[in-house]
Order: C-alpha cells, then sequence, then structure tokens
C-alpha cells in the first residue's frame, strides 16, 4: 500500500496566520493527491483535487501544490472557522490512503 | 441540493453480521461511483469499499475482504455495506462517499460525503 505520512499531526496558529501542512507519499503517486477537511459531528469535506485544483465554492484561501512526491496544503490567512482537522489522500493506487490527519487549532 | 444519508448502524456483538445503507438524492445516481470510508474513535479516516457506478467491479481494503461485500440498487438510489464476522476492530463511523465525477471507473475522489453512521462491535 502506498503510505501517506501527513506533518505536523497538530499545530495552533493565530487567525491571520499562514498554515502549511506537508504530506508526503512512498511512491510516485503523480498529482491523485487530494485534501479534505473534517470538523467535529461534520462530514469530511473535498477541499482540493489533483493536488491543487480547487474545489468549486472552496475560498482562495486553500491552497495545494506538489514537488514530486512532497504535497502541501496552505490556509493563506487562518480564519476561525477553519478549525477542523485536515487530511491527505492519494488515488493513485488501490487501496486509496489517507494521512494521519492535521488538527488545526486557534493559538 | 446532493445529499446522501446513511444508516443502519448499531451495537453488535463479535461474530455478528450488519447491513448498513446510504441513500442518495439530488443526483442522478446511476451514473456515480460510491464509496465506504470509516473512522475508527480517535483514528483517522481508512477508506473501506467502492463500488462501479454500474455495480460492474468492486473493490475492497484488506482489512475488510473476504468480510465485507458492497452493492447498490441503482433503482432505489441506494448504496449498501454488508458487514459480516464483525470484529472489536471494525467499530466505526461509517461513511458513504460519492465520486466527484460520473462514470469515473475506480474514483477516488470523494465528494461529497454522508454524515456517518455508528457501528460498535462489542459483547
Amino acid at each position: 500500500d502506498i503510505q501517506m505520512t501527513q506533518s505536523p499531526s497538530s499545530l495552533s496558529a493565530s487567525v491571520g496566520d499562514r498554515v502549511t501542512i506537508t504530506c508526503q507519499a512512498s511512491l510516485d503517486i503523480s498529482n491523485y493527491l487530494n485534501w479534505y477537511q473534517h470538523k467535529p459531528g461534520k462530514a469530511p469535506k473535498l477541499l482540493i483535487y489533483d493536488a491543487s485544483n480547487l474545489e468549486a465554492g472552496v475560498p482562495s484561501r486553500f491552497s495545494g501544490s506538489r514537488s514530486a512526491t512532497d504535497f502541501s496544503f496552505t490556509i493563506s490567512s487562518l480564519q476561525p472557522e477553519d478549525i477542523a482537522t485536515y487530511y491527505c489522500q492519494q488515488y493513485d493506487t488501490l487501496p486509496w490512503t489517507f494521512g494521519q490527519g492535521t488538527k488545526v487549532e486557534i493559538k | 441540493q446532493v445529499q446522501l444519508v446513511e444508516s443502519g448502524g448499531g451495537v453488535v456483538q463479535p461474530g455478528r453480521s450488519l447491513r448498513l445503507s446510504c441513500t442518495a438524492s439530488g443526483f442522478s445516481f446511476s451514473t456515480y461511483g460510491m464509496h465506504w470510508v470509516r473512522q475508527a474513535p480517535g483514528k483517522g479516516l481508512e477508506w473501506v469499499a467502492a463500488i462501479w457506478y454500474n455495480g460492474k467491479y468492486k473493490n475492497y481494503s484488506d482489512s475488510v475482504k473476504g468480510r465485507f461485500t458492497v452493492s447498490r440498487d441503482n433503482s432505489k438510489d441506494t448504496v449498501y455495506l454488508q458487514m459480516n464476522s464483525l470484529r472489536a476492530g471494525d467499530t466505526a463511523l461509517y461513511y458513504c462517499a460519492r465520486d466527484r465525477i460520473p462514470a469515473a471507473g475506480t474514483g477516488g475522489v470523494f465528494d461529497p460525503w454522508g454524515q456517518g453512521t455508528l457501528v460498535t462491535v462489542s459483547s
């Protein structure tokens, strides 16, 4: 299985801060990488697909990028409503696998 | 609007069976692949199973292969997860999710998701 190593596992930042989460794939997955936001008690929500494509209706402060097998997810200006756990997920090779998640909190 | 509603969760003893359902609305169900993803208490997300839009192909994670079966009834806009020989490790919130685009084959981009149904395996 392709392992997705996501870091950090948690972070605390102030409103307005730039926040970056990284995900490293154990093999080349091309751009087959998605980012999801998961708030407690809610359904997970797709934010970014194919490494850098913003899903319709998602605020532009969210972005994604790729460098070889390393992927980054950035919130350019953290907002209170962004408090959630964020997951990367690869869909290059079955079984689809997720990173361990990053819990984002407000400082 | 697009909606997925899971049902069928509950408390079940180890070794017993349970069938989950996920009923869709707001889109042409028969043209989209569907997935089951679970989250054990305090853990991250784990993909469990997928079924093509036409039901022709199915895929499973190794942790459930041989015990779980995914199926769908396109006339009822519903996808199912039959779970047999349940173990304590299957305790989780089970989500169904749709492929982002229709007829995506094996798919893998989950959008949207349902709210989940809780399965607890305990004696």
